[in-house]
């Protein structure tokens, strides 16, 4: 099976600027989480959807949206791009149950100029 | 509020000793436990992780980790390090009728010293 996919890889945006990132999970798998990872705070969890209805949602501000759609492809946006938000986003799937073992993707590497 | 320590950001340990790499957490429902491994430009891998029986689970590349209930520890352990067990390592906890989303520690960067 095909691992989990996201694109891009990288991203250049600059302040103000909105960005949306993509997340194909491994085939069959229903869950999908999205996670930000920086130097200085580690991973964190910012929502988790399952069968296109946001299960869970970590502590980021509005700005931060996501969605997933009826074949389980996941996208990420965030709007009004602050340099903050520079970060590895790292996109995980899941087959369903809250025990199941979450699979990573490679990443999508953010730059905020 | 559930919530995941690794005490040690850096563990260092001489190729063919035993390695072990810190977790403790706190949960207010039941623990789902699970350790990670990312190596360089890469995603995260997973390695292992304990939901319920023997409290000594056995994951990929010949790592294990020990539940400890009383403790609330879920400690990485290999008898022999190699050189290519050099990476980060992150700890992470899911509080089973608690919060559910999966909580990560801040990570344990291992060094294997030939």
């Amino acid at each position: 099976k095909a691992g989990v996919t996201q694109t891009p890889r990288y991203l250049i945006k600059t302040r103000g600027q909105q960005v949306t990132l993509s997340c194909s999970p491994i085939s069959g798998h229903r869950s999908v989480s999205w996670y930000q990872q920086t130097p200085g705070q580690g991973l964190q969890f910012l929502f988790e959807y399952f069968s296109e209805t946001q299960r869970n949602k970590g502590n980021f501000p509005g700005r931060f949206s996501g969605r997933q759609f009826s074949n389980s492809r996941s996208e990420m946006n965030v709007s009004t791009l602050e340099l903050g938000d520079s970060a590895l986003y790292l996109c995980a799937s899941s087959l369903a149950e809250l025990s199941d073992t979450q699979y990573f993707g490679p990443g999508t590497r953010l730059t905020v100029l | 509020a559930q919530s995941v320590a690794q005490p040690e950001d850096q563990v260092n340990v001489a190729e063919g000793n035993p390695l072990t790499v810190k977790c403790t957490y706190s949960v207010s429902g039941n623990p789902y436990l699970f350790w990670y491994v990312q190596y360089p430009n890469r995603g995260l891998q997973f390695l292992l992780k304990y939901i319920t029986g023997d409290n000594l689970v056995k994951g990929s590349y010949g790592f294990e980790a020990e539940f400890n209930k009383s403790q609330t520890s879920f400690h990485l352990k290999k008898p022999s390090a190699l050189v290519s067990d050099s990476a980060l390592y992150f700890c992470a906890v899911r509080d089973y009728g608690g919060a559910n989303n999966l909580f990560f520690g801040t990570g344990t960067r291992l060094t294997v010293i030939p």
